[in-house]
């Protein structure tokens, strides 16, 4: 059973650094796409990025120029950061398994505020 | 980007009786491997969003089979031939075909 647990700072100020981790249980990392996606209070849903097995990586053009997602097999996990975080950039962030986001972990509320 | 369009916003539906929901893509979603990578979540409240349809019309384990994909290109359906008190929720389009992925606005299904 695949089991996604992830985990990180819930509270920012503004400028600061996002840093969430997404444990992976029940599956290699290796063989599959790893992604990130967040989603403000009240609205829907936003890809931010994703990584490969291999490590290539893509991202929302949106957010480009801030986010950075790895990976580290040796603990079977991986990770975002966002960077200059704004009160915009408040949400819950979810970890998936896969492009077609397989399996979620249960989300992150990270909050924004001075 | 792919914009991915649902409707409605807002679907009141009677215990037992069916519901559809509409995605159109702004663009085809037919990968040059073939494959239609449009996929289907709920989200029930307070839960993080479930996967239930894959490459259209592919159900996931433990997906009751009320619930069916359809469509091809930019035109795609999401039926539930009975809706059971557990379907409420908010129900969102994705496609993963081109890059960024992108999501539907979300169609809130509710009990009359």
């Amino acid at each position: 059973q695949v089991q996604l647990q992830q985990w990180g700072a819930g509270l920012l100020k503004p400028s600061e650094t996002l840093s969430l981790t997404c444990t992976v249980y029940g599956v290699s990392l290796s063989g599959y796409y790893w992604s990130w996606i967040r989603q403000p209070p009240g609205k829907g849903l936003e890809w931010i990025g994703e990584i490969s097995d291999s490590g290539s990586s893509n991202y929302n053009p949106s957010l480009k120029s801030r986010v950075s997602i790895s990976g580290d097999t040796s603990k079977n996990q991986f990770s975002l950061k966002l960077s200059s975080v704004t009160a915009a950039d408040t949400a819950v962030y979810y970890c998936a398994r896969r492009a077609n986001l397989e399996n979620w972990g249960q989300g992150t509320l990270v909050t924004v505020s001075s | 980007d792919v914009v991915m369009t649902q409707s409605p916003l807002s679907l009141p539906v009677t215990l037992g009786q069916p519901a559809s929901i509409s995605c159109r893509s702004s663009q085809s979603l037919e990968h040059s491997d073939g494959n239609t990578y449009l996929n289907w979540f709920q989200q029930r409240p307070g839960q993080s969003p479930r996967r239930l349809i894959y490459k259209v019309s592919k159900r996931d384990s433990g997906v009751p089979d009320r619930f069916s994909g359809s469509g091809s290109g930019t035109d795609f359906t999401l039926k539930i031939s009975r809706v059971e008190a557990e379907d409420v929720g908010v129900y969102y389009c994705m496609q993963a075909t081109h890059w960024p992925r992108t999501f539907g606005g979300g169609t809130k299904v509710e009990i009359k």
